[in-house]
């Protein structure tokens, strides 16, 4: 069994402030984790991926995460948020169990992101 | 096309009616996955097909719930005698294959379901 817990409902910082969202998984197996934004009324896109290899991944708009084992965490850091930053993100595991659930998914609770002038 | 395409994008349908919600996943991406996203429960996986496989049908909530995917490509969500608890936004997204694992997960805009 794998479950997901993202640290804080509503995030929210000032425009350049540093923005750090918080994602705490639990897996049986190695784990996949990903993180997702979701902008209003739009589907889920993906920011980054870990699958095994580097732990700093870097993703989109500038965005990383790093993969901590010791601590089952995978944060999502951005040095200076803008505006356009503002939606709800996702941290979800994979376990990726026999090579062929890949994509199913457990998800986070989601976390808004406010980001004010 | 470009992208994946789930229709209608917004369903109001009255507590005890059928439902069918599309989704057109990207073409030639063998592996279809449906979630559903609601206020409550947030984000559930709810079945995937792969190719010709057994679907894995381990997360729909009950037997109201069900999917088929004809022909290895379009696939339909089925609610039957839906109930206002079933009012939530149904998400469609695919991969190459299911074991696809440097592939991005292409999710569509979803169907918003409201259940009256």
């Amino acid at each position: 069994a794998q479950s997901v817990t993202q640290l804080g409902s509503h995030v929210s910082v000032s425009e350049g402030a540093l923005v750090l969202l918080r994602c705490n998984y639990s897996s049986s197996v190695p784990p996949y984790l990903f993180w997702y934004v979701q902008y209003p009324n739009q589907g889920l896109q993906l920011l980054l991926k870990y699958t095994s290899a580097a732990t700093l991944v870097k993703g989109i708009n500038g965005f990383e995460a790093e993969f901590k084992k010791s601590e089952t965490s995978f944060h999502l850091t951005k040095p200076s948020a803008h505006m356009s930053d503002a939606a709800e993100y996702f941290c979800a595991v994979s376990s990726n169990a026999g090579g062929t659930s890949y994509g199913k998914l457990t998800f986070g609770q989601g976390t808004i992101l406010t980001v004010h002038p | 096309g470009a992208g994946v395409s789930q229709s209608p994008s917004n369903k109001v349908t009255e507590k005890g009616k059928d439902v069918e919600l599309r989704c057109d996943p990207i073409s030639g991406h063998t592996a279809l996955y449906w979630y559903r996203q609601s206020l409550g429960q947030g984000l559930e996986f709810l079945i995937y097909f792969q190719g010709n496989s057994a679907p894995d049908k381990s997360g729909l909530p009950s037997d109201r719930f069900s999917a088929e995917r004809t022909g290895g490509s379009v696939s339909t969500l089925t609610i039957q005698r839906t109930q206002q608890e079933d009012s939530a936004v149904y998400l469609c997204a695919s991969l190459p294959s299911a074991s696809s694992y440097n592939s991005p997960l292409h999710f569509g805009n979803g169907t918003r379901l409201t259940v009256t």
